[in-house]
């Protein structure tokens, strides 16, 4: 199974909701990241868990929270959304965290009224 | 900030023909990857070259690396229309960074 799934598909949330974001893949990798992609722009790295910790922040504003479970579930905790914030979030896994192909699920597009 | 910078941005060409995207980084690098995007969806790898390789097939594609330049290039030869996507390239840094490029959008006529 090479898959990675997202849910849910598509998300519409006011600027006060709370919702999170799943990502969950069953291939055994350790890594597990989440990319936010605006449109025609590339997906920005946001978060690395490695063995199930947070190794990489890209100055992620503290209204995203991640969260990782266990090693094949992948959680982002939104609160207090920005219109900006609007975009297609990736995850992806890899075996490892360095020098690996990195395999995205389809994602999900939010949309923060 | 982005580590590189993808080109051309757009490129239209016809079936059968061979389509070539260059992409440019700016330090030093462990790997250099290519990924294909079809509109909206997640990202589909398509090969992976280590800094010490300097050319890649595979099936259809051929990508080469050239890390005294700071530059890869990627193609793609007898293009179909399936190949309608976006491509970039991503490059895993010496300090831990992994960014992706600015993208190619590639455009088969049948």
């Amino acid at each position: 199974d090479t898959e990675v799934t997202q849910t849910p598909k598509h998300l519409v949330m006011g600027m006060t909701n709370k919702k999170s974001l799943k990502c969950e893949q069953h291939m055994g990798h350790r890594a597990m990241y989440w990319y936010k992609q605006k449109a025609k722009k590339p997906p920005e790295l946001m978060f690395v868990y490695s063995y199930e910790k947070l190794s990489i922040n890209e100055s992620v504003p503290s209204r995203f929270s991640p969260e990782c479970p266990n090693s094949s579930l992948l959680n982002l905790h939104l609160h207090a959304l920005q219109p900006e914030d609007s975009a297609l979030y990736l995850c992806a896994s890899s075996q490892l965290h360095r020098g690996e192909t990195q395999y995205f699920g389809p994602g999900t597009r939010l949309l923060v009224l | 900030s982005q580590q590189g910078e993808e080109d051309p941005q757009a490129l239209s060409i016809q079936e059968g023909e061979n389509a070539t995207m260059n992409c440019s980084y700016k330090t030093s690098i462990n790997n250099l990857q290519w990924y294909r995007q079809n509109s909206g969806r997640g990202l589909v790898h398509l090969i992976l070259i280590r800094s010490n390789e300097r050319e890649k097939h595979s099936g259809r594609l051929r990508v080469t690396l050239d890390t005294s330049k700071k530059s890869s290039s990627l193609l793609i030869t007898a293009s179909r229309a399936a190949d309608t996507a976006s491509y970039f390239c991503a490059t895993e840094g010496t300090g831990n960074q992994f960014y992706f490029g600015t993208g190619t959008s590639l455009t088969v006529i049948p």
